[in-house]
């Protein structure tokens, strides 16, 4: 099955820096990687995803980059805030054998981002 | 995207008795996915809960443990039986549909602490 490793384990940077978050992935039949940022006591929430079929994606502070051929995504916060402190999660999804299609998520183990004042 | 409520939220229970968690979600889902999350960890994806056909588990998960039942397109249960301290986790449930890798948002989650 797929195993997805993300690093690093924890993140602290200053205030107005950026941060990248970087996960690598096993399964070269992967198609689907989303991004989680989970604040403590909440469900996670999913801040940006890219496809296969598409090597980078912005959505204003956030980026996800994907390299299929080394089978690793990254995500980059610029300018961090003080509300970007959080766990985050990088996942990839594998298509079924059935004919594809959105089956559940492999997590990375998650990323402590502390963004410090 | 897609609101999904689950119920509990949370409970406290005894060891040696179940807990059904529900899912409801407010379009309907080809596919929906239950998730354990144990303290401090990250998520692990327990089954995929398949409507008129049985739940598809992932390794380390089994029927008789994590029974799931699915009557439609908008609904879906997770039975947590016998249950032991270490079955203490959040339990979320997720939804996404086949054939374009929609997005996966998840329910608030049920967290179960079992005494």
């Amino acid at each position: 099955g797929e195993n997805v490793e993300q690093h690093p384990s924890t993140l602290s940077v200053q205030e107005g820096d950026s941060a990248v978050i970087k996960c690598t992935y096993s399964d070269s039949a992967s198609n689907y990687f989303p991004w989680y940022k989970q604040e403590l006591g909440k469900r996670p929430q999913l801040i940006i995803d890219i496809r296969s079929n598409v090597g980078e994606k912005k959505d204003q502070r956030i980026a996800v980059t994907l390299n299929k051929t080394a089978k690793h995504f990254s995500l980059h916060i610029t300018e961090t805030q003080p509300e970007d402190s959080a766990v985050y999660f990088c996942a990839a999804s594998t298509p079924s054998g059935s004919g594809g299609g959105a089956d559940g998520l492999t997590f990375g183990k998650g990323t402590h981002l502390i963004i410090q004042p | 995207s897609a609101v999904i409520s689950q119920k509990p939220s949370r409970d406290i229970c005894q060891r040696g008795t179940s807990l059904t968690i529900q899912c409801q979600v407010d379009s309907q889902v080809t596919m929906m996915f239950w998730y354990r999350q144990q303290p401090g960890q990250s998520l692990t994806l327990i089954a995929t809960a398949n409507q008129g056909s049985e739940a598809t588990y992932e390794s380390g998960f089994v029927i008789d443990k994590f029974p799931i039942s699915r009557p439609n397109l908008t609904f879906s249960t997770l039975t947590v039986s016998n249950m032991s301290p270490e079955d203490s986790s959040i339990y979320l449930c997720s939804v996404g549909s086949r054939g374009g890798n929609t997005e996966a948002f998840f329910g608030q989650g049920t967290r179960l602490t079992v005494v």
